[in-house]
C-alpha cells in the first residue's frame, strides 16, 4: 500500500541551528501539508502546498520556516534557525486530486528536539 | 479559528465494550473527519462525514454528525485490545482543500 514516508524519524540540534526534515509523499498526490504536534498539544496546521508553490499558511509559518519541492518526489520543511519551542512532532501530509474522499495520508512524523 | 474539542479526554473500557467519545466544533464546516494515532506514530485516517449526512458506518465505526449543534460523536463496537490509541476528530471549512483543524483528541485503553 502507498504511503508518504518522513525522514529522519528523531533529530536532536542545537538553539540556532538550521534543521531540513523531508518527506515523500504518495505519487500521485498533488496536495501537500505539514502539520506540527506539540507534546500533549493539538495537531497544528503549518503550510499547504500545491501546484509548486505555498497555497496557505498558519501563523506559525514564519519567516523562519521554508517549503520545497526540490525535484519531483521530496517535500521538504526547513527551519532555518531552530528555537526551543520548535520542538515537536513534524508530520507531512498528502492528497489527491479527489478531494471528495477527504482523506489525507499522513507520514509516521518527525520528532524535532531542540536543545 | 476553529477547533474541535473531544470529550472524554481519556476512556478506559475492557474489551468487548463498546467505547464513545465526542467532538464539538465552533464554526461551520464541510465534512469533519476521525483520525487514529497510535502511541508516537503517524494519524490514521478512519472515516469521514459531510455536512450534509447525518450518520456514516465503516466497519466497527459510527460517526454521527449533529451541525445544529455543531458535535459529532464516534463510537466503536465491540472494542479490541488493539483499538487502544488516540482519537482526533478534525474539521475542514472548505470542500476544496484538505487543511483540517484538530481537536485535543480522547485516549482510549482497551484492557484485555
Amino acid at each position: 500500500e502507498p504511503e508518504v514516508t518522513q525522514t529522519p524519524s528523531h533529530q536532536v540540534t542545537q538553539m540556532g541551528q538550521e534543521v531540513i526534515l523531508r518527506c515523500v509523499p504518495i505519487s500521485n498526490h498533488l496536495y501537500f501539508y505539514w502539520y506540527r504536534q506539540i507534546l500533549g498539544q493539538k495537531v497544528e496546521f503549518l503550510v499547504s502546498f500545491y501546484n509548486n508553490e505555498i497555497s496557505e499558511k498558519s501563523e506559525i509559518f514564519d519567516d523562519q520556516f521554508s517549503v520545497e519541492r526540490p525535484d519531483g518526489s521530496n517535500f521538504t520543511l526547513k527551519i532555518r534557525s531552530t528555537k526551543l519551542e520548535d520542538s515537536a512532532m513534524y508530520f507531512c501530509a498528502s492528497g489527491d486530486r479527489d478531494m471528495n474522499t477527504g482523506e489525507l495520508f499522513f507520514g509516521e512524523g518527525s520528532r524535532l528536539t531542540v536543545l | 479559528s476553529q477547533q474541535g474539542e473531544e470529550d472524554p479526554q481519556a476512556l478506559s473500557i475492557q474489551e468487548g465494550e463498546n467505547a464513545t467519545m465526542n467532538c464539538s466544533y465552533k464554526t461551520s464546516i464541510n465534512n469533519l473527519q476521525w483520525y487514529r494515532q497510535n502511541s508516537g506514530r503517524g494519524l490514521v485516517h478512519l472515516i469521514l462525514i459531510r455536512s450534509n449526512e447525518r450518520e456514516k458506518h465503516s466497519g466497527r465505526l459510527r460517526v454521527t454528525l449533529d451541525t445544529s449543534k455543531k458535535s459529532s460523536s464516534l463510537l466503536i463496537t465491540a472494542s479490541r485490545a488493539a483499538d487502544t490509541a488516540s482519537y482526533f476528530c478534525a474539521t475542514s471549512r472548505r470542500s476544496n482543500d484538505y487543511k483540517l483543524s484538530f481537536g485535543a483528541g480522547t485516549t482510549v485503553t482497551v484492557r484485555a
